[in-house]
């Protein structure tokens, strides 16, 4: 069965301060990865996506990571600001397009 | 652009009502999706459509629920009759194209609520 799991399922940082959101996914056969942040009350905002051969990959201060061969993805934070606060979604998409939804870890960055 | 449009941003109906949500893509964009949201179950693809023609529609959860596209710029989303476990924010989104790869930007959502 396809699945993606997210750690952790909420977090608590301080402005400033660096974090790193996990995903782990057993869905068969990978095409790519797919990061979306959303705000409170908003749609998801895509951030990155990576297929299998890409293993990090920027946006601004997010860096999201991949490793096909351990299924495993995170998504890295640098210097939190306040409006980083928000619930991210790892998404991950099966090859014959099929899309697996992780639950969403939710930071709040406080000042 | 606008970006993806979604009406009402809010409903709130009685269980047995007719709810109908619609949405208007991003011009240009040849895909369209329906999600629906909570906080049980997270973010669920409903049905997308493909060129106005419905591609998949496995995660449509009963016959109570459909989905039109009459044209490349308006979709709706119709639940008939509801009941409160339908209660959920629902996401309409649209990309280019099909392929997983290509960004989907969503709406705002509505928020249903079934009494």
């Amino acid at each position: 069965k396809n699945q993606v799991e997210q750690s952790p399922q909420s977090l608590i940082i301080l402005e400033g301060k660096n974090c790193t959101l996990q995903c782990n996914y057993t869905v068969s056969p990978f095409s790519n990865l797919r990061w979306y942040k959303q705000d409170t009350g908003r749609g998801p905002v895509s951030l990155t996506i990576m297929t299998f051969s890409e293993n990090t990959k920027s946006n601004g201060r997010y860096t999201a990571t991949l490793d096909a061969d351990t299924k495993q993805s995170s998504l890295h934070i640098t210097a939190s600001q306040l409006s980083d606060s928000a619930s991210y979604i790892c998404v991950v998409s099966a090859s014959y397009g099929k899309l697996t939804f992780g639950q969403g870890t939710i930071l709040t960055v406080h000042p | 652009d606008a970006g993806v449009i979604q009406s009402p941003r809010h409903e709130v109906t009685e269980m047995g009502q007719e709810v109908t949500l619609r949405c208007k893509p991003i011009s240009g964009h040849n895909s369209l999706f329906w999600y629906r949201q909570t906080m049980m179950r997270g973010l669920e693809l409903l049905i997308y459509f493909n060129n106005n023609v419905p591609i998949d529609d496995s995660g449509m959860p009963e016959d109570r629920f459909s989905a039109k596209m009459p044209n490349a710029s308006f979709s709706t989303l119709k639940i008939q009759p509801s009941e409160p476990r339908d209660s959920a924010v629902y996401f309409c989104a649209s990309s280019f194209a099909q392929a997983s790869t290509d960004t989907q930007y969503f709406g705002p959502g509505t928020r249903l609520t079934v009494l």
